[in-house]
């Protein structure tokens, strides 16, 4: 099975800080990657999808890069409301495998 | 589009859990749709389990396989999944989703599956 890793696993920012988060996979997944956000208590919202293609609704902060075996998420300028847990899913092949999250904090 | 899971809350080891995914606000025989359930586990993150068209075309974790059925009843605009043989690991947060191209988009707020004697 395909492996992704997400790093770092947590991290702190301040308010206007750009964030990056990194997933990789341990095998060439093309651009078949998914982002996601969770806050606590809530189910996962879809925030990218095809590696970069935003999610209607979701702010343009939020951006979507990478190909291959390596992807980043990128929030421009981190707000309040980004305080979550943010995972990657990869879905070219089954079985669907997910990252092991990043935890964003203030 | 909107999905929302219903289980037992809690079973006991060795039993057999059964949960059922609602769909709403759309019709769940979409060609391009398929219909699956993940869960979530503080320890191991989460992990997908099944997915299930409306033709009933169905694919499963091999790491479940054994122990994992997914169902769908189009005239409920229902779907559900079994897993037999529940033991401690398989205490989870179990949601259920829709996904048109291997992304889960809706995904239900979840439901507390415990196992304990």
């Amino acid at each position: 099975d395909i492996q992704l890793t997400q790093s770092p696993s947590s991290l702190s920012a301040s308010v206007g800080d750009r964030v990056t988060i990194t997933c990789r996979a341990s095998h060439d997944i093309s651009n078949n990657l998914a982002w996601y956000q969770q806050k606590p208590g809530k189910a996962p919202s879809l925030l990218i999808y095809s590696a970069s293609t935003s999610q209607s609704g979701v702010p343009s902060r939020f951006s979507g890069g990478g190909s291959g075996t390596d992807f980043t998420l990128t929030i421009s300028s981190l707000q309040p409301e980004d305080v979550a847990t943010y995972f990657c899913q990869k879905y070219n092949s089954v079985p669907l495998t997910f990252g092991q999250g990043t935890k964003v904090e203030l | 589009l909107h999905v929302e899971e219903s289980g037992p809350g809690r079973v006991k080891p060795s039993e057999t859990v059964s949960l059922t995914c609602t769909v709403s606000g759309g019709s769940i025989v979409k060609d391009t749709y398929y219909w699956g359930w993940i869960r979530q586990t503080p320890g191991k993150g989460l992990e997908w389990i099944a997915i299930i068209h409306h033709s009933g075309t169905t694919f499963y974790n091999p790491s479940l396989k054994s122990r994992v059925s997914i169902s769908i009843d189009t005239s409920k605009n229902q779907f559900s999944l079994t897993l037999n043989s529940v033991t401690v690991a398989d205490t989870a947060v179990y949601s259920c989703g829709g996904t048109g191209g291997g992304y889960f988009d809706p995904w239900g707020q979840g439901t507390l599956v415990t196992v304990s004697s």
